[in-house]
């Protein structure tokens, strides 16, 4: 089993939708949790740190739960710029990050 | 401009042929590393460090060498490239603390070895 598994998708949605994204993880020692964007052939690039209270940027909402080791990105009003994968990430600890497989959003007109 | 930057960007080599790609961060950041990114497989952490003269392997090791003989710089060394090599390989670095260790990475080193 992978330690941590997402949906690849695709996800193809019309602009203005909501989607939901889920992650699952498999460590329960993972001490902290992130959610990256990665456009095509670029690097990575922090989107959210997903905190055990839950956590909004503005139209980004992120969850965590720990008891069911599940985290879960939402995106509301999605936009045309919101197209990319989305990487589920856990710090097992000591700086040792272990990245989910990702899950691509295409947001058509 | 804070910046990670890798060198080079795309490298064709051969099998056997020793081969370094250059990571180097102009923030101060205390912890590095190196991934390698395959298609259905996602990042997966080479090597990391915490500091200078501290390095650690990550999950997939094998065949890879790095050193860290100064903060800023952190190189990865195939000693003896193979085909299975072949990838796209990103390096990272970030700051204890900052918004939950976020990872800075750098553009990206894609990888031939025929």
């Amino acid at each position: 089993r992978k330690e941590v598994e997402q949906d690849p998708g695709p996800f193809n949605v019309p602009e203005g939708a909501t989607v939901a994204f889920n992650c699952t993880y498999s460590n329960s020692a993972s001490q902290s949790f992130f959610w990256y964007r990665q456009d095509c052939r670029k690097e990575p690039k922090l989107l959210m740190s997903v905190y055990s209270s839950g956590n909004e940027d503005g139209r980004f909402t992120a969850q965590l739960n720990r008891a069911s080791q599940y985290i879960s990105l939402l995106i509301r009003d999605s936009k045309l710029s919101d197209s990319a994968t989305y990487l589920c990430v856990v710090n097992i600890g000591w700086q040792n990050f272990v990245f989910g497989p990702g899950t691509r959003l295409s947001v058509l007109p | 401009e804070a910046q990670v930057t890798q060198n080079p960007r795309y490298l064709i080599t051969v099998t056997g042929k020793k081969l370094t790609v250059t990571c180097s961060q102009n923030m101060n950041h205390e912890y590095m590393s190196w991934y390698r990114q395959d298609p259905g497989l996602g990042l997966r952490q080479i090597y990391y460090s915490m500091n200078v003269e501290v390095t650690d392997k990550g999950d997939v090791p094998e065949g890879y060498k790095v050193s860290r003989k100064e903060k800023r710089n952190f190189p990865l060394i195939l000693e003896s490239p193979s085909p299975n090599q072949t990838s796209l390989y990103f390096c990272a670095s970030s700051s204890p603390g900052g918004r939950g260790n976020e990872q800075f990475f750098g553009p990206g080193t894609r990888l031939t070895v025929l």
